[in-house]
């Protein structure tokens, strides 16, 4: 069974709008990651909230961790036609041997010009 | 681009034919993992490793084998390919610091179909 679970599955947005997505977790995590995956291509790394933090930035990014409801979110703000991608987060679970991660099943955003 | 290379890219095989991918890394980092990624299942782990000789199972492992005889290769093999096995399959590489907070770098996939 999968660890995250995104919401919403699909996001269509026009470019300069802001997008919002939500991951729920279910096990104690040592970290929580975002990825972003363009048609067709390898997953790259956005950015990296640990559990004893709550807010991180990075560019146009604002990752949120509220490890009590055991939830994250992921704003882009000002949205571009180049954000349009697959957007997963991924948790690392306390204890958890060799850094692996557990994937949610993704968001995919369409930013329309 | 991390210096991943996964081989080959694309792959047609036959049912219950064996098949190897490989996975080839220059940053000398210590983890690597196979994973897999379906429609409807974002990516699942299949296999890791955490040193040379040293690999564990993942969450779904069954019907596949792996291997890593030097640092930099991570071998892949579906041992007598089915067609659930079909997918596009991601090699990634992550360091050991930072105890565990650290990302991981993915290769650019390979899609394996079968037939």
């Amino acid at each position: 069974s999968q660890q995250g679970e995104e919401d919403p599955q699909a996001l269509s947005i026009q470019e300069g709008e802001n997008a919002t997505m939500n991951c729920s977790y279910k096990t104690s995590i040592n970290n929580l990651q975002w990825y972003r995956q363009n048609s067709g291509r390898g997953l790259v790394h956005l950015i990296l909230i640990r559990s004893n933090e709550r807010e991180k930035h990075s560019g146009r990014l604002r990752v949120t961790l509220d490890t009590s409801k055991k939830s994250s979110s992921l704003l882009i703000t000002a949205s571009r036609a180049a954000d349009t991608a697959s957007y997963f987060c991924a948790t690392a679970a306390v204890g958890s041997a060799g850094n692996k991660l557990t994937f949610g099943g993704g968001t995919r955003v369409l930013v329309k010009p | 681009d991390a210096g991943i290379t996964q081989s080959p890219r694309h792959k047609v095989t036959e049912t219950g034919t064996p098949v190897t991918l490989r996975c080839h890394q220059t940053e000398n980092h210590r983890y690597m993992y196979w994973y897999r990624q379906d429609p409807g299942h974002g990516l699942r782990l299949i296999h890791y490793s955490y040193g040379v000789k040293d690999t564990d199972k993942g969450e779904v492992s069954d019907g596949y084998s792996v291997s890593r005889s030097k640092t930099e290769d991570f071998l892949l093999t579906l041992e007598s390919a089915t067609s659930s096995q079909t997918s596009v399959y991601f090699c990634a590489i992550s360091e050991s610091r930072d105890r565990g907070n650290t990302e991981a770098f993915f290769g650019q996939g390979t899609r394996l179909t079968v037939v």
